[in-house]
């Protein structure tokens, strides 16, 4: 079944603590990308990537990291999560970029005390 | 730079009634536009989409059309069932993407 995954989906953690967020697809996507959803600010791109080895910043990459070294896999990495990181994250991915269908995953609910 | 404003909401419409959600958009160059919409618990899916300038999308009874004169992409439904309630989110994309706020839509039977 074609899809994107995303672990974990539900995360508790503490200030400071570094974690990482995994984001696989089995589409043979060139594109991959991270959003955060906040209430009453829709989805906002933290880092997208249009191919291997190849990332760029969004509207909201500050205190996130992001690698492509495979081209089905995209995690993201927070070094030093802080509160105001407690969001609700998706990660997507579609064939290329301009006017292509992305693909969500279900989403990963973190937590940051 | 690029952005989306799409109407607030929640609305709330009874079954079989007109829909429109406004979204108007700012952007350089020819983006592409999407309406995407999320059920309870779920990642977002794909509604339509407009590639150029006059495209119409259309899915599942939902059209929206590309108007660069007015910058807009209006999703419009004829005839909305219960099972239409969700949340609806205007999006424009070329190498990056913007969402607008989301518009929940409840409709009652």
């Amino acid at each position: 079944e074609a899809q994107v995954t995303q672990n974990p989906r539900y995360l508790i953690t503490v200030t400071g603590k570094k974690l990482t967020v995994t984001c696989s697809q089995n589409m043979n996507h060139e594109y991959m990308s991270w959003y955060r959803q906040d209430p009453g600010l829709g989805l906002r791109q933290i880092y997208y990537s249009m191919n291997v080895e190849v990332t760029d910043k969004g509207d909201v990459p500050e205190g996130y990291k992001v690698s492509r070294k495979e081209k089905r896999n995209f995690p993201l990495i927070l070094e030093s999560p802080s509160p105001n990181q407690t969001s609700l994250y998706f990660c997507a991915s579609s064939l290329g970029w301009t006017g292509e269908t992305q693909y969500f995953g279900p989403g990963t609910r973190l937590l940051v005390l | 730079g690029n952005s989306v404003t799409q109407m607030e909401g929640p609305v709330t419409l009874s079954e079989e009634a007109f829909l429109t959600i406004n979204c108007t958009y700012t952007a350089t160059g020819y983006p592409s536009l999407f309406w995407y919409v999320q059920y309870p618990g779920e990642g977002l899916q794909l509604l339509l989409k407009a590639t150029k300038a006059d495209d119409k999308g259309s899915n599942k009874g939902f059209e929206a059309t590309y108007r660069k004169e007015t910058t807009s992409f209006h999703l419009e439904k004829g005839s909305v069932q219960v099972s239409d309630s969700a949340v609806y989110f205007c999006a424009l994309g070329g190498n990056q993407f913007y969402f607008g706020t989301g518009t929940s839509l409840t409709v009652i039977p």
